[in-house]
């Protein structure tokens, strides 16, 4: 069965610091997503990304985010200047009409 | 702007029994609804997806059910075991836009031996 991996599965850093999340989502997939889960609460969206470009994004994804496909497999979500509040699990996923959604295991984020 | 309310939030049952953990959303423009399985900590697993055009589907012991008119669907487990103790989410993915998955918070299953 085909997965989504992220990596890695835990982050911690520093409050200001820049942090990559990577993920490599299914190859035959075209639509890829980044959403979180701050403890507690509802996995929520982040963005979406279609045809190598943003298609949508949330009002959570204010400039200190972005993401980038660098090389045609990878799918990495940047937070360039990261607060207490980025903590969180954060997921990426990516889409086919056939089998939906299928999900990474999730980095969690923990800022200090 | 869609909301999914899942009830109830958590539910304790004994080993073998059936049970049904319910979904419900407010706009009926959904292009389908996809159930999820979350363990502590973990990512989600994908249990069951239904178009909108469907009314149910089913994997093993899971039935899924959907009334898109009414914006509710169910989750039935039969012979519940204590493996399937989790979170279980329900997700719609909305018309419109990128199409974005909208969850609910979930509800949180314990299955007592």
């Amino acid at each position: 069965e085909p997965e989504v991996t992220q990596t890695p599965s835990h982050q911690v850093t520093q409050m200001g610091q820049e942090v990559i999340l990577r993920c490599v989502p299914i190859s035959n997939h075209l639509y890829f997503y980044w959403y979180r889960q701050i403890l507690g609460q509802k996995v929520e969206f982040l963005v979406s990304f279609y045809n190598n470009e943003i298609s949508e994004k949330s009002e959570i994804f204010d400039d200190q985010f972005s993401v980038e496909r660098p090389d045609g497999s990878n799918f990495t979500l940047k937070i360039r200047s990261t607060k207490l509040e980025d903590s969180a699990m954060y997921f990426c996923a990516s889409y086919t009409g056939y089998h939906g959604y299928t999900f990474g295991s999730g980095t969690r984020l923990t800022v200090v | 702007k869609q909301e999914v309310t899942q009830i109830p939030a958590a539910l304790s049952v004994p080993e073998g029994e059936n049970l049904v953990l319910n979904c419900s959303f407010t706009d009926s423009a959904i292009y389908n609804l996809q159930w999820f399985r979350q363990d502590p900590g973990k990512g989600l697993t994908s249990l069951l997806l239904i178009q909108s055009s469907q009314r149910e589907q089913t994997s093993g012991r899971l039935n899924a059910s959907l009334d898109k008119s009414s914006g509710r669907s169910t989750l039935y487990i039969a012979a519940s075991q204590p493996g399937d103790s989790a979170t279980y989410l329900c997700a719609v993915r909305v018309q419109g836009g990128s199409e974005k998955l909208v969850f609910g918070k979930g509800t949180k299953l314990t299955v007592n031996p």
